[in-house]
C-alpha cells in the first residue's frame, strides 16, 4: 500500500464549480498534512497545511480525519487559475523528520470557461 | 527575501557520466531536503541534510549522495547515470521544527 494515496483524476470543472480533492495516508503516526499547488513543470508550492480541527483560507477548505487517516481539499467557486496539480503531503513521525515530505501522486485539476 | 534557488535549471548528460546539483536554501533556513519528481508522479524524498551531515535518506541507491556546507547550500550528486535517472530535481529548504518546506524552481535532468 502506498504511504500517500490519491485519486490522480483528471477533474474537468466548468468555472464556478466546487470541487473535492480525497487522500488517505497509511502512517497513523503521521503529525504534519498539507496541500501543495503544482503548476505544470513548476516548483510545487504550499497551499495550506491540515489542521485536526479543519481549516478555511478564502475558497479552499482542508479537512483531517485522523481516525480514518483520511485528508480532504473543497475548492469553492473554482476559476480558471486553480488549474493545477494537487499534491497530498504527509510528514512522518519522528523527531528528526521535519522537512521530510511524503507525497501523493497529485490530482489534476482542469477548470474550464 | 531569496526564496529557495537551483542550478542550473536545466541538464543533458550521457548514461554512465556523474552529475551535480546545487541548492541555496531560503534565508533563515539551515535544512535542506532534496526530492526526485518523475513524469505525473508526485515528489519522491531523496535524503536530507542539517548541520552538514545526512540526518535522513529515502530509499535510493549510494550512486545518490549529497553535502552541506557551512552556509547551509548544498550539492546532490549522482554517480553512473541511468536513463531512469532523468527527472526533475527539487530542493526544499525549511527552518528548524517546522514541518513545512519550500521548494526551488527544479533542475530539470535528461539522461541520453
Amino acid at each position: 500500500r502506498k504511504e500517500v494515496e490519491q485519486d490522480p483524476g483528471p477533474f474537468n470543472v466548468p468555472e464556478g464549480a466546487t470541487v473535492a480533492f480525497n487522500c488517505t495516508y497509511s502512517n497513523s503516526a503521521s503529525q504534519s498534512f498539507f496541500w501543495y499547488r503544482q503548476d505544470c513543470r513548476k516548483e510545487p508550492k504550499l497551499l495550506m497545511s491540515v489542521y485536526s480541527s479543519g481549516n478555511e483560507d478564502g475558497r479552499f477548505t482542508a479537512q483531517l480525519n485522523r481516525a480514518s487517516q483520511y485528508i480532504s481539499l473543497l475548492i469553492r467557486d473554482s476559476k480558471l487559475s486553480d488549474s493545477a496539480t494537487y499534491l497530498c503531503v504527509v510528514n512522518p513521525p519522528g523527531g528528526t523528520s521535519y522537512g521530510k515530505l511524503t507525497f501523493g501522486q497529485g490530482t489534476i485539476l482542469t477548470v474550464h470557461p | 527575501d531569496a526564496g529557495v534557488t537551483q542550478s542550473p535549471t536545466h541538464l543533458i548528460k550521457t548514461r554512465g557520466q556523474q552529475v551535480t546539483l546545487r541548492c541555496s536554501p531560503k534565508s533563515g533556513h539551515d535544512t535542506v531536503s532534496w526530492y526526485q519528481q518523475a513524469l505525473g508522479q508526485g515528489p519522491q524524498f531523496i535524503f536530507q541534510y542539517y548541520e552538514e551531515e545526512e540526518r535522513q535518506r529515502g530509499n535510493f541507491p549510494d550512486r545518490f549522495s549529497g553535502h552541506q556546507f557551512p552556509n547551509y547550500s548544498s550539492e546532490l550528486n549522482v554517480n553512473a547515470l541511468l536513463l531512469g535517472d532523468s527527472a526533475l530535481y527539487l530542493c526544499a529548504s525549511s527552518s528548524p521544527a517546522k514541518a513545512e518546506a519550500f521548494f526551488g524552481q527544479g533542475t530539470r535532468l535528461t539522461v541520453v
